[in-house]
């Protein structure tokens, strides 16, 4: 079966903290898709990041980096220095086969930065 | 260039009434999908249109959900009748042709069954 889990329900810093949300997925094929999106209050998810199963090189993109790791079956997201505007919900989604384009999301993490 | 239109942005019915959606897919984007996004939950795919046709609508409860996508373009979303349950926001999404490529989602509809 193909599953994400995202065990922070909420995490709460201040601005310019480094913080990291967690996610872990399972799967048994060997080739899939891994993403994160950002959900912030307007409701419109925001693309973040794709990652296939077969590059595991970290990225870099300003504040935001990404950890992917297949021994752990864990692809984590960290953003440094925090800022209000990164207060949302993150969502970690895992892509498996070439037959369909379902995602499957965990149930995300709110992230809420003060100021 | 214009994202992923999705009209109503609220809607608020009775248990037992009937709802559409409308969403309008990015130009030039073959596949669109419908998700269910429960409170508290992430989004569960609905069903999956390439063009025209329904590639995956598996999780799609038939017996009161339907969805069309005529001329390969707009898609509506219905919902008949309406239970308490099915509160929720409802996203569309489109995507160019191929595998791996990411979805761009529309701001959602908020339905709120009473």
């Amino acid at each position: 079966a193909q599953k994400v889990t995202q065990a922070q329900t909420e995490i709460s810093v201040v601005e310019k903290e480094d913080v990291t949300l967690d996610c872990v997925y399972e799967t048994r094929d060997t080739t899939y898709y891994l993403f994160w999106y950002k959900q912030p209050p307007s409701g419109e998810l925001v693309f973040l990041i794709r990652r296939n199963s077969f590059d595991e090189q970290n990225e870099i993109s300003g504040r935001y980096s990404w950890n992917f790791q297949k021994s752990t079956s864990s692809f984590n997201f960290t953003i440094t220095a925090s800022q209000v505007v990164d207060s949302a919900v993150y969502f970690c989604a895992l892509r498996v086969s070439y037959n369909t384009d379902k995602l499957i999301f965990g149930t995300g993490t709110r992230l809420q930065v003060f100021p | 260039e214009a994202g992923v239109a999705q009209s109503p942005r609220y809607k608020i019915i009775e248990k037992r009434q009937s709802v559409a959606f409308w969403c309008n897919p990015i130009s030039g984007h073959a596949t669109l999908y419908w998700y269910q996004q429960i409170l508290g939950q992430g989004p569960k795919l609905l069903i999956q249109f390439q063009n025209n046709g329904v590639v995956d609508d598996s999780q799609l409860p038939k017996d009161r959900f339907s969805a069309e996508r005529l001329k390969g373009v707009d898609s509506t979303l219905k919902i008949q009748p309406a239970k308490l349950e099915d509160s929720a926001v409802y996203l569309c999404a489109s995507s160019l042709e191929g595998s791996g490529i990411e979805q761009y989602f529309g701001p959602g509809t908020r339905l709120t069954v009473t």
